[in-house]
């Protein structure tokens, strides 16, 4: 069954203070993986997408890297309005299949 | 331009009734999924729907049915509510593309509770 990991849960930092969160994949035929931000009460919005191995793509203080079994989301030096749920979902299978299997989130809190 | 408009933004219902949701994707999008997603989880798919057809379902029951209008815009109905049915209720659009799921862009979602 095609199942996505996130880690931590949770992670509490101070302002400037770099870290990364992991997105671990088990599916049959990865397509694509995608990185999402969630603020309360509102729905996710588009950060990345990544297709294959070893492929990379930053956006201000995140960068996403991807591996054959993971993926994971640095933030340098971040700032409490980073401050939010990271996401991470894959897309697999068969061309036909447009459905995303979604992780459990990581809620990122960054203290001033 | 208006992103993915969802209404209600609330909506409490009692177990048994029904409940009909309402999205409008972005401008230009022709594709609408619908996602459930409850309290500290992340979401889980609907369906998706394109030209008016359900063009995929995912593992939910027949209580869970949609529609798409030829303006694009989309409903999710929900018969014989349960407990469980509590949950924010996200609808995403983006256009048709490729294999590969395009940028999605999602709506603030309806909170559907059940009682």
């Amino acid at each position: 069954e095609d199942q996505v990991t996130q880690s931590p849960e949770a992670l509490r930092l101070q302002e400037g203070e770099s870290s990364s969160l992991n997105c671990s994949y088990t599916v049959s035929g990865l397509r694509g993986l995608f990185w999402y931000r969630q603020d309360p009460g509102k729905g996710p919005e588009f950060l990345f997408t990544l297709y294959s191995a070893g492929e990379e793509k930053e956006k201000e203080r995140l960068k996403a890297t991807l591996t054959k079994k993971e993926s994971f989301l640095h933030i340098t030096a971040p700032k409490p309005e980073d401050s939010a749920t990271y996401l991470c979902a894959v897309q697999a299978g068969e061309d036909s299949n447009y459905q995303l299997i979604w992780g459990a989130g990581t809620k990122l809190i960054i203290k001033p | 331009d208006a992103g993915v408009t969802q209404s209600p933004t609330h909506l409490i219902k009692t177990r048994g009734q029904q409940v009909t949701l309402r999205c409008s994707p972005k401008s230009g999008h022709d594709t609408v999924s619908w996602y459930q997603q409850a309290l500290g989880q992340g979401p889980q798919f609907i369906f998706q729907y394109y030209e008016e057809e359900e063009r995929q379902r995912g593992n939910f029951p027949d209580r869970f049915s949609g529609h798409q209008f030829p303006n694009y815009s989309s409903e999710l109905n929900v018969n014989a509510l349960l407990l469980g049915d509590s949950a924010l209720y996200l609808c995403a659009s983006s256009l048709r593309g490729g294999p590969i799921v395009p940028e999605a862009f999602f709506g603030q979602g309806t909170r559907l509770t059940v009682v």
